[in-house]
């Protein structure tokens, strides 16, 4: 089945600055790739995603770029808000399957 | 809309009792979830529903049970409670689009204590 690592498992940043959260996949068969953002007390939330015959996407503040050769992903937010303070998860899809599989989540912290 | 509801949203259980969670969801999605969150654990599926009246294990399926009688709703019981079972759940529903599987909608969890 599919494994998906994440790192870093927390990250802390100062505002302003860009955080950069890495995922690796290991089934080639995978093609949709989401990114849930988990505020605390609350159920994860999509933010962005991807699907494999896209290299890169971008919506605002955030981006999420592909290599499908190396299986990585990853997810950029750049200008970080206290309020981007949350745990973050990655997730990959095999085409056809009604399961994803997620990674184990980045907690990034915002230090105003 | 009200997306994906869960209740109860707090919990505690004696080791042994047993309780029902319920999910529900009005977006007519086919699919449905139900994982568990532990610190440093991430997401592990326990069961997972491809459509009313059906029912399949995810990764983590000891210890409970789940049924999907109707579309909008998904339970899932807890026959004997134990300690290990301290957990936060989590309820989630999905479409699948053409191109594949889309995006799952999560509720806002059920926080469950077993002493």
């Amino acid at each position: 089945g599919e494994n998906v690592e994440q790192h870093p498992s927390t990250l802390s940043v100062q505002e302003g600055d860009s955080a950069v959260i890495k995922c690796t996949y290991s089934d080639s068969a995978s093609n949709y790739f989401p990114w849930y953002k988990q505020e605390l007390g609350k159920g994860p939330q999509l933010i962005i995603d991807i699907r494999s015959n896209v290299g890169e996407k971008k919506d605002q503040r955030i981006a999420v770029t592909l290599n499908k050769t190396a299986k990585h992903f990853s997810l950029h937010i750049t200008e970080t808000q206290p309020e981007d303070s949350a745990v973050y998860f990655c997730a990959a899809s095999i085409g056809g399957s009604y399961i994803p599989t997620f990674g184990r989540g980045t907690s990034l912290i915002v230090h105003p | 809309n009200a997306g994906v509801t869960q209740t109860p949203k707090f919990r505690v259980l004696k080791t042994g009792q047993s309780m029902t969670l319920l999910c529900a969801q009005d977006m007519n999605h086919e699919y449905m979830y139900w994982y568990r969150q532990d610190p440093g654990m991430g997401l592990r599926l326990i069961h997972y529903s491809v459509g009313e009246g059906t029912t399949a294990k995810g990764e983590v399926p000891d210890g409970y049970n789940v049924s999907r009688l109707k579309k909008q709703n998904f339970l899932l019981g807890l026959e004997s409670a134990a300690p290990s079972q301290t957990s936060v759940y989590f309820c989630a529903s999905s479409q699948i689009r053409l191109a594949g599987v889309g995006e799952q909608y999560f509720g806002p969890g059920t926080r469950l204590t077993v002493t």
